[in-house]
């Protein structure tokens, strides 16, 4: 059973970067598929904001890109994202998973919440 | 980028009504739909890809229909443990974009 879960901390100072970590159980993340991460503002929907494929292309949301890195490391099996200059409105549960191109994110990490505040 | 637009935002139903849910996108997408249930608290749950492929372990009660700008998803006979929020979400073109939402309530 493949099993994700995103570690990082809970409180980030605005202007500072944020680093989260999902690590990948039940299948190598060099095996194919897509990796990605997903934000949720509290009470509010969902947003996709990049993916890695197994292969190394990365894919970002635009209205993020100039903030966000995705990256891997296939020698420990997850994968990572960076995104500077948090602030108030970056406040949010963010969820790794996996897809597939075309299809859905069909398994996900628990969440991970994250408040930015001085 | 591709808008989705999800209606209604929140409805309620009765155990064993018959609830429908749809999604439109601002362009077609073939059938690269596919449909969440979240519950508080919880991360998303796939409950159909690819507009009408019912997701492993997911109850045969829910479907999925739909293909270009147009998408249903149906519960042919709502349970109780069906109250969430339910996301459609686009997978044809990055940025992938989701639904506003719909929360299902139980009379």
């Amino acid at each position: 059973q493949v099993q994700l879960q995103e570690s990082g901390p809970g409180l980030v100072r605005p202007s500072e970067t944020l680093s989260l970590t999902c690590a990948v159980s039940g299948l190598s993340i060099s095996s194919g598929y897509y990796w990605g991460w997903i934000r949720q503002p509290p009470g509010k929907g969902l947003e996709w904001i990049a993916s890695i494929y197994y292969s190394g292309s990365t894919y970002y949301n635009p209205s993020l890109k100039s903030r966000v890195t995705i990256s891997s490391d296939m020698s420990r099996n997850q994968f990572s994202l960076d995104l500077s200059s948090m602030t108030a409105a970056d406040t949010a549960v963010y969820y790794c998973a996996r897809h597939t191109s075309g299809w859905g994110f069909d398994f996900w990490g628990q969440g991970s919440q994250v408040t930015v505040s001085s | 980028d591709i808008q989705v637009t999800q209606s209604p935002s929140s409805l309620s139903a009765s155990v064993g009504d018959r609830v429908t849910i749809t999604c439109r996108a601002s362009q077609s997408i073939s059938t690269n739909l596919n449909w969440y249930e979240q519950k508080p608290g919880k991360a998303p749950k796939l409950l159909i890809y690819d507009a009408s492929s019912l997701q492993s372990r997911v109850p045969s009660r829910f479907s999925g229909s739909g293909s270009g700008r147009d998408f249903t998803l149906t519960i042919s006979s709502l349970q109780p443990e069906d109250c969430a929020t339910y996301y459609c979400q686009q997978s044809h073109t990055t940025p992938y974009s989701f639904g506003q939402g719909t929360k299902l309530e139980i009379k």
